[in-house]
């Protein structure tokens, strides 16, 4: 079985620091890749996808992959307690309709 | 926007019974899906539909059952609760092009008690 692996945290940063999450998969022809963000007792939202090695900016997040090294970062820049939540790593398989997720980083931003 | 509407918030249910979680989207999406997610487990894929009628296991099938009669609705189906199907169910939608995302219901949190 495919695997998606995150630290589960928490990660904990101050007010206005960069959060830096990060996320390694096992199936080396994965082609899409995507960050979630989980508050919690709601359901996951789509924060920023991702299909190219590089980086991949929208506001204050960017998405980083590295497919050479099975790695896919999500970067906060000016974090804010708003942004405490658990975030998902989802990578969809090689021919597989359906994402696969990590568990998940619980991300604990400090005022 | 994307709309995919779970039935119930909240379920309690006796050990045993047979519990219907029902699941409709309204954007004409082609795969609709089943997680369940627990602490430290993340999502699991318990089961998906790519098409009416069509349906293929998931990671964790064991214990459920779906069913697909319309394209907007997906059913997951408890053939007899027990305790360790306690959980937050999650249904999702997407289209079939490789990229575009996964859509989430609000959630159900069924206990069996």
């Amino acid at each position: 079985q495919k695997e998606v692996e995150q630290n589960s945290g928490p990660l904990s940063v101050p007010e206005g620091a960069i959060a830096s999450l990060n996320c390694t998969y096992s199936d080396r022809g994965s082609q899409s890749f995507f960050w979630y963000r989980q508050y919690s007792g709601k359901s996951p939202e789509l924060i920023m996808s991702i299909y190219s090695n590089g980086d991949k900016e929208d506001g204050r997040f960017t998405a980083q992959l590295n497919k050479a090294s099975q790695y896919v970062s999500l970067l906060i820049r000016d974090s804010q307690p708003s942004d405490s939540a658990t975030y998902l790593c989802a990578v969809r398989d090689t021919g597989r309709r359906a994402l696969t997720f990590g568990s998940g980083t619980r991300l604990q931003v400090q005022p | 926007d994307v709309k995919v509407t779970q039935s119930s918030r909240y379920l309690v249910k006796r050990t045993g019974e047979k519990v219907f979680l029902e699941c409709v989207q309204d954007m004409d999406h082609e795969n609709m899906f089943w997680y369940r997610q627990d602490p430290g487990l993340g999502l699991r894929l318990i089961y998906f539909s790519y098409d009416v009628k069509m349906k293929e296991k998931g990671d964790i099938p064991e214990g459920y059952s779906v069913s697909r009669e319309k394209k907007e609705r997906f059913s997951l189906i408890l053939e007899s609760a027990s305790t360790n199907q306690t959980s937050m169910y999650l249904c999702a939608s997407s289209v079939t092009d490789g990229r575009t995302e996964a859509f989430f219901g609000q959630g159900t949190r069924l206990t069996v008690v």
